[in-house]
């Protein structure tokens, strides 16, 4: 049983809809990460958390809105995407902001997300 | 800038074989952490294991091992006996810390390996 749950696991979405995913983890933990996951490409770091604030954006476009309302508890908004914005989606928690360096990130099992 | 690179993209083996995954990184940091995770079909990322750059012993943990070497900048993984259920993809990474003291990850593109019967 992991400590970090996702949802929707599955969703299908038209470019023209709106739609959230959900990430929450019941490890304590300060850090929450979003992760894009394409085929044949490494994981790419999306946005960071850290005690709710948010402390990277990794250039990713607007269309992708994070909201982190507290640190258990990490949204992803999606508006008007793109086909090639299917991928799988993961978040990650880890203890961050200890200024120690090597904590492991938890991750998900993902959001597998289509865009029509 | 950080770099993991894991040159085999695909390996097959037959059960009980024994098989290595190779994880070569490069880093300027004098102080860094090495993982690797198992991705199953299900898609979830399952942490294996996480080693300093201070620790260069070698790490068994029941049929996996883990090989260290800063001199050749490698931290590759072995399956002995291998089994169906090892099948998945296998990612390595290397963590670096960015401003606000989060940690980040930097993967490779991962190993996926089947295992047959």
């Amino acid at each position: 049983e992991t400590g970090v749950t996702q949802t929707p696991r599955h969703l299908v979405m038209g470019m023209t809809n709106k739609k959230s995913l959900k990430c929450e983890q019941h490890l304590g933990h300060n850090a929450m990460y979003w992760y894009k996951q394409s085929a044949k490409k490494p994981l790419e770091l999306m946005f960071v958390y850290n005690f709710k604030e948010q402390t990277e954006n990794n250039s990713v476009p607007s269309r992708f809105s994070p909201e982190c309302p507290n640190s258990s508890h990490l949204f992803l908004h999606l508006h008007t995407l793109q086909p090639e914005d299917s991928a799988l989606y993961l978040c990650a928690s880890g203890h961050g902001g200890s200024g120690l360096l090597g904590e492991t990130q938890y991750f998900g099992p993902g959001t597998r997300l289509l865009v029509l | 800038a950080q770099k993991v690179t894991q040159a085999q993209t695909e390996i097959s083996v037959v059960e009980k074989e024994d098989v290595t995954l190779d994880c070569v990184y490069e880093t300027r940091d004098t102080t860094y952490y090495l993982f690797w995770y198992k991705q199953p079909p299900s898609g979830e990322l399952v942490f294996l294991i996480r080693r300093n750059s201070f620790d260069e012993q070698n790490e068994i943990s029941g049929r996996y091992s883990w090989n260290f070497q800063k001199s050749t900048s490698s931290f590759n993984f072995t399956i002995t006996a291998s089994q169906v259920v090892d099948s998945a993809v296998y990612f390595c990474a290397l963590s670096e810390a960015d401003q606000g003291g989060s940690e980040k990850l930097v993967f490779g593109k991962g190993t996926k390996l089947t295992v047959n019967p």
